[in-house]
């Protein structure tokens, strides 16, 4: 494997459902970050974290729960969602933290919350 | 964050160079000029970037201006596969290891490649 990976790529829950989504960097980066992506919405930044530390929580809800256990994976934990949530949810990774360095994205998971 | 200014869309035949244009009158000399990707259905992809020199990478060349407020994306030679959305974004070097990490993406150009 190489790159960014997300899995699962497509889920659908109801809003009483706990679920989680992962990803897994195989680029040795330090950085890792959750991002969501509604429908004619501008991409939103959710969690940041470097070397499994988070250093920024946009006003994201409780509901959304992160975890990284190491600096290859990050976890997005889900529970009671709302249909809004409903979006397109992007991990990426950087070599570290700092606008000169690129960031690298996974495929996404398409949640649909019914 | 300094705005970008693209134009919403723009068409190119398969196999020629594609010259995407960006306009940020605004920026600031911590500034770096960031070009991002976005395929249908797909999370966006990085493209190049640049602070001030022009730079060349196997994807694209980027083509600063002198005065910095703009900036040219080139694709030597498109192919089908170009064909997403591109978006130019700048990103503020002060903050660095602050946390302010944010990709801002406006509405992007979207790029048809025409067979």
């Amino acid at each position: 494997e190489t790159g960014v990976t997300q899995t699962p790529r497509h889920l659908v829950m109801g809003m009483t459902n706990k679920k989680s989504l992962k990803c897994e960097q195989h680029l040795g980066h330090n950085a890792m970050y959750w991002y969501k992506q509604s429908a004619k919405k501008p991409l939103e930044l959710m969690f940041v974290y470097s070397l499994e530390e988070r250093v920024e929580n946009n006003s994201v809800p409780s509901r959304f729960s992160p975890e990284c256990p190491n600096s290859s994976h990050l976890f997005l934990h889900l529970h009671t969602l709302q249909p809004e949530d409903s979006a397109l949810y992007l991990c990426a990774s950087s070599q570290d933290l700092g606008s000169s360095y690129e960031q690298y994205f996974g495929p996404g998971t398409r949640l649909t919350v019914t | 964050d300094a705005k970008t200014t693209q134009p919403n869309s723009m068409e190119s035949n398969e196999e020629e160079p594609v010259h995407l244009p960006c306009n940020h009158s605004t920026i600031s000399g911590t500034d770096y000029i960031h070009w991002y990707r976005q395929l249908p259905s797909q999370g966006p992809e990085y493209v190049i970037h640049g602070l001030t020199s022009n730079v060349n990478n196997r994807m694209a060349s980027l083509a600063i201006a002198e005065d910095r407020k703009s900036s040219t994306l080139i694709l030597h030679r498109a192919t089908l596969r170009d064909a997403a959305v591109y978006y130019c974004i700048l990103r503020d070097d002060r903050w660095a290891n602050f946390g302010n990490e944010k990709l801002t993406f406006g509405t992007g150009t979207r790029l048809t490649i025409i067979p």
